[in-house]
């Protein structure tokens, strides 16, 4: 069964270093997301892109926070200088139609900001 | 905004005994809401999906029926396993100007001992 993959799975960095984590999704899905959850908080939104460009946005995808779609399979967030409340569990999802269509996760990478 | 908000954890049972996760819910829209399944080092999974008032979602013995007018989408099954233990997250989904980003409760863990 296609499955959406993230590397690396642990992410170990220094404060101000930049980072990018990579997912590749599902791949007839067109609709691509980033959410977070910190250690004991909600899963929260960051990111959504279809047609290779940002589609939403929430507040915390501030300028250091970027996406890309660099070969057509892989979905990368970057975070241009790396903080301590960056670190995180990030997830990827892709989801094949936009609505009420099932959207399928990674596994995850557990980002560390030392 | 949108928001929901899902009973503290974990949640203790034996094997053979009956899970409720009280779920509510407060949306701009119609909302679609979701059961989302998290087991240990796994990602997301969907669990149920129900998509309008007085859906029943089920899936693997869980159930929950989208309650619009008490805006609840409480999971429930009728004898729980060893297996059954993770951490099991409630969501919705509201279109936005064409696309729908997932909003997640904090998420609760289930722990079934033999």
């Amino acid at each position: 069964e296609p499955e959406v993959t993230q590397t690396p799975s642990h992410q170990v960095t220094q404060m101000g270093q930049e980072v990018i984590l990579r997912c590749v999704p599902i791949s007839n899905h067109l609709y691509f997301y980033w959410y977070r959850q910190i250690l004991g908080q909600k899963v929260e939104f960051l990111v959504s892109f279809y047609n290779n460009e940002i589609s939403e946005k929430s507040e915390i995808f501030d300028d250091q926070f970027s996406v890309e779609r660099p070969d057509g399979s892989n979905f990368t967030l970057k975070i241009r200088s790396t903080k301590l409340e960056d670190s995180a569990m990030y997830f990827c999802a892709s989801c094949r139609d936009e609505g009420y269509n099932e959207q399928f996760f990674g596994p995850g990478t557990r980002l560390t900001v030392l | 905004g949108n928001s929901v908000t899902q009973m503290e954890g974990p949640v203790t049972l034996s094997e053979e005994a009956f899970l409720t996760i009280n779920c509510t819910y407060t949306a701009t829209g119609y909302p679609s809401l979701f059961w989302y399944v998290q087991y240990p080092g796994e990602g997301l999974q969907l669990l149920l999906k129900a998509t309008k008032a007085d859906d029943k979602g089920s899936n693997k013995g869980f159930e929950a029926t989208y309650r619009k007018e008490t805006t609840s989408f409480h999971l429930e099954k009728g004898s729980v396993q060893v297996s059954d233990s993770a951490v099991y997250f409630c969501a919705l989904s509201v279109m936005n100007s064409g696309y729908s980003t997932l909003t997640f409760g904090k998420g609760t863990m289930l722990l079934v001992s033999p």
